[in-house]
């Protein structure tokens, strides 16, 4: 069975820094896909990026940069001059490469902006 | 026009109540899930359907009951509601092969 592990719970930062939200997974398949998305205060789910595995180049958005490294299991993302609007609970995810595969995420970590 | 749509988006209702919430997708995907968040946020899957079909039944209690009517409508109903089915329910769509889900803006179910 999959796993998804965000350990930070809880992250506050002051605008303007930088942050990293941690995600570890686990899977014994080799073909699988990772996520992110982002809740905000308002609730939807918002999906931000898509991974495959076999695909462990960095990804830069804007201000967002997610970092893939099979050999520690990570899919980690980083916000770049944060923002008060990045506040928001973001969600790491995981699913297999079968056609009914379900998405299993991780607890989330909740990021919390100051001015 | 809003990909996935759930209705009703707040939901207050007694213990011992039958209820239900309904999504429709128009994204012409074959796949529709229910997922269940927490007070603290953990987002746990309950039903996957696969064009009407039930794949996955992830080990909830039969009061909750699933119909998909089409493979653009996934209904949840729940029976004799408890304290502890106080949550905000999530329908989400997902087309073929490695593609995203496609999420609702939640139903927040309150039994009191």
């Amino acid at each position: 069975a999959q796993k998804v592990t965000q350990a930070q719970t809880e992250i506050s930062v002051v605008e303007k820094e930088d942050v990293t939200l941690d995600c570890v997974y686990e899977t014994r398949d080799t073909t699988y896909y990772l996520f992110w998305y982002k809740q905000p205060p308002s609730g939807e789910l918002v999906f931000l990026i898509r991974r495959n595995s076999f695909d462990e180049q960095n990804e830069i958005s804007g201000r967002y940069s997610w970092n893939f490294q099979k050999s520690t299991s990570s899919f980690n993302f980083t916000i770049t001059a944060s923002q008060v609007v990045d506040s928001a609970v973001y969600f790491c995810a995981l699913s297999l490469n079968s056609g009914y595969s379900t998405l299993t995420f991780g607890k989330g970590t909740m990021l919390l902006v100051s001015p | 026009d809003t990909a996935v749509s759930q209705t009703p988006k707040y939901l207050v209702t007694q213990m011992g109540n039958d209820k239900s919430i309904k999504c429709e997708q128009n994204l012409g995907h074959d796949t529709m899930y229910w997922y269940k968040q927490d007070s603290k946020k953990f987002l746990k899957i309950m039903f996957s359907y696969n064009n009407k079909e039930l794949i996955i039944n992830e080990t909830v209690p039969n009061r909750f009951s699933p119909k998909s009517p089409d493979k653009a409508h996934l209904n949840l109903h729940i029976n004799s509601l408890e304290l502890g089915d106080s949550a905000v329910y999530f329908c989400a769509s997902r087309g073929q092969g490695p593609a995203e889900a496609f999420f609702g803006q939640g139903t927040r179910l309150t039994v009191v």
